[in-house]
């Protein structure tokens, strides 16, 4: 069954610290792949996305993703977290119908 | 580009009611989904539409849920006979087909939260 899976539910890193989340995918072939942010009672922004091509792909906001087909890993990262980097980030997948496939989430809190 | 627009942002009714949701994607934008999302838990898909057609519907939506875009622009997604399982935040996307690949990217709206008492 395809899938998509967020080892970490949640994560906790100072302002101005780097951020890595990880996502890995269970599909035939390679899916389309996204990174959405969710800030409390708000629906989803798209940061990046992953069609074909360069593995590393820039977003907005400073965030950046880079796609290993080995580990069937999508890693969402940042250098520099800010304060209003808190929110929940979800790792979406699709491939062949249009629907996403959305991992659990992980939310990330920013301490000061 | 005024974005996807949900409507009401909260919902709360009793157990039994019928509540109905609408969602205005962004113009232009011919594909229209439905996701719901519970506390804890990322998106899972209902629906979607191309144009009017709804060409798939998920085994989530049972009998009490009904989605229609009868214009193809808005869509509304209706729930029979509520049940305290049905609360969780509905969200709805669209997205425009241009190159083969830009047509899985989907932008959100705020979603709708449907709290059942």
């Amino acid at each position: 069954a395809q899938s998509v899976t967020q080892p970490d539910i949640h994560i906790t890193v100072s302002e101005g610290a780097s951020l890595e989340l990880r996502c890995n995918y269970s599909y035939g072939a390679t899916p389309y792949l996204f990174w959405y942010v969710q800030s409390p009672g708000q629906g989803l922004q798209l940061l990046l996305k992953y069609f074909s091509g360069d593995t590393l792909v820039q977003g907005i906001k400073g965030f950046e993703a880079e796609f290993k087909r080995s580990q069937s890993s999508f890693n969402l990262r940042k250098p520099s977290v800010h304060w209003s980097d808190a929110a929940e980030y979800f790792c979406a997948a699709a491939s062949g119908d249009y629907k996403l496939s959305f991992g659990a989430g992980t939310t990330v809190t920013v301490r000061a | 580009d005024t974005g996807v627009s949900q409507d009401p942002r909260h919902k709360i009714t009793k157990r039994g009611q019928n509540v109905t949701f609408r969602c205005d994607p962004i113009s232009e934008h011919n594909r229209l989904y439905w996701y719901r999302q519970t506390l804890g838990q990322g998106p899972e898909f209902l629906t979607y539409f191309q144009n009017e057609a709804q060409l798939e519907k998920s085994r989530l939506l049972s009998d009490r849920f009904s989605a229609e875009r009868p214009k193809g622009s808005f869509s509304t997604l209706e729930i029979q006979r509520t049940e305290q399982g049905d609360s969780a935040m509905y969200l709805c996307a669209s997205s425009l087909p241009r190159k083969a690949a830009a047509s899985y990217e989907q932008y959100f709206g705020p979603g709708t939260r449907l709290t059942v008492t």
